[in-house]
């Protein structure tokens, strides 16, 4: 069964204390990984999304990398409003239905 | 370029009743999928739809259902409302070009079931 879990569930960093959040994953064969921000009350806005082991995508102070167990979004001197929830979900190859699989999130609180 | 939007934002509703969600895709998308997200989990796949037909379904009963419009639009339906489906119900839309994998999402219709 695909699965996606996240950690730590919950993180709270100093401005400018940079940090990593994990997402490993199991899944029969990885047609993406896709990294959402999501603020209370709101969707997910999309981030990112990353194919094959080894690839790294970068936007503003968020990188996220790639193997093949597990993605990294590497979060470089944080500032207050980079505050929320982050969501790593997968997407398996074969069948018809593009369905992302989630993981719980981690809730990044970052003090001024 | 209109993203994804989903009305009512909010809902109350009493167990046993009937609820309609809408949700409009953004321009250029023909997939909708629906997502339920319990409070502190994450989204949970409800159904897709494509070409106007549901295109996989999640581990939900049939009492949640659904439909898509021939502009690309969708409605959630969920019957005999149960306690537990109080959540963020999210739709996303994306395309079926090869290659193009990313889902959209909607700001969301908070139900609550009393």
């Amino acid at each position: 069964e695909d699965q996606v879990t996240q950690s730590p569930e919950a993180l709270r960093l100093q401005e400018g204390e940079s940090s990593s959040l994990n997402c490993s994953y199991t899944v029969s064969g990885l047609r993406g990984l896709f990294w959402y921000r999501q603020d209370p009350g709101k969707g997910p806005e999309f981030l990112f999304t990353l194919y094959s082991a080894g690839e790294e995508k970068e936007k503003e102070r968020l990188k996220a990398t790639l193997t093949k167990k597990e993605s990294f979004l590497h979060i470089t001197a944080p500032k207050p409003e980079d505050s929320a929830t982050y969501l790593c979900a997968v997407l398996s190859e074969g069948g018809a239905t593009n369905k992302l699989i989630f993981g719980t999130g981690t809730l990044l609180a970052v003090q001024p | 370029e209109t993203g994804v939007t989903q009305s009512p934002t909010h809902l109350i509703k009493t167990r046993g009743q009937q609820v309609t969600l809408r949700c409009s895709s953004q321009s250029g998308h023909n997939t909708v999928s629906w997502y339920q997200q319990a409070l502190g989990q994450g989204p949970q796949f409800i159904f897709q739809y494509y070409r106007e037909e549901e295109n996989g379904r999640g581990n939900f009963p049939p009492r949640f259902s659904g439909l898509q419009f021939p502009n690309y639009s969708s409605e959630l339906n969920v019957n005999a409302l149960e306690l537990d489906d109080s959540a963020l119900y999210l739709c996303a839309s994306s395309t079926r070009l090869a290659g193009v994998d990313e889902q959209f999402f909607g700001p969301g219709t908070r139900l609550t079931v009393l």
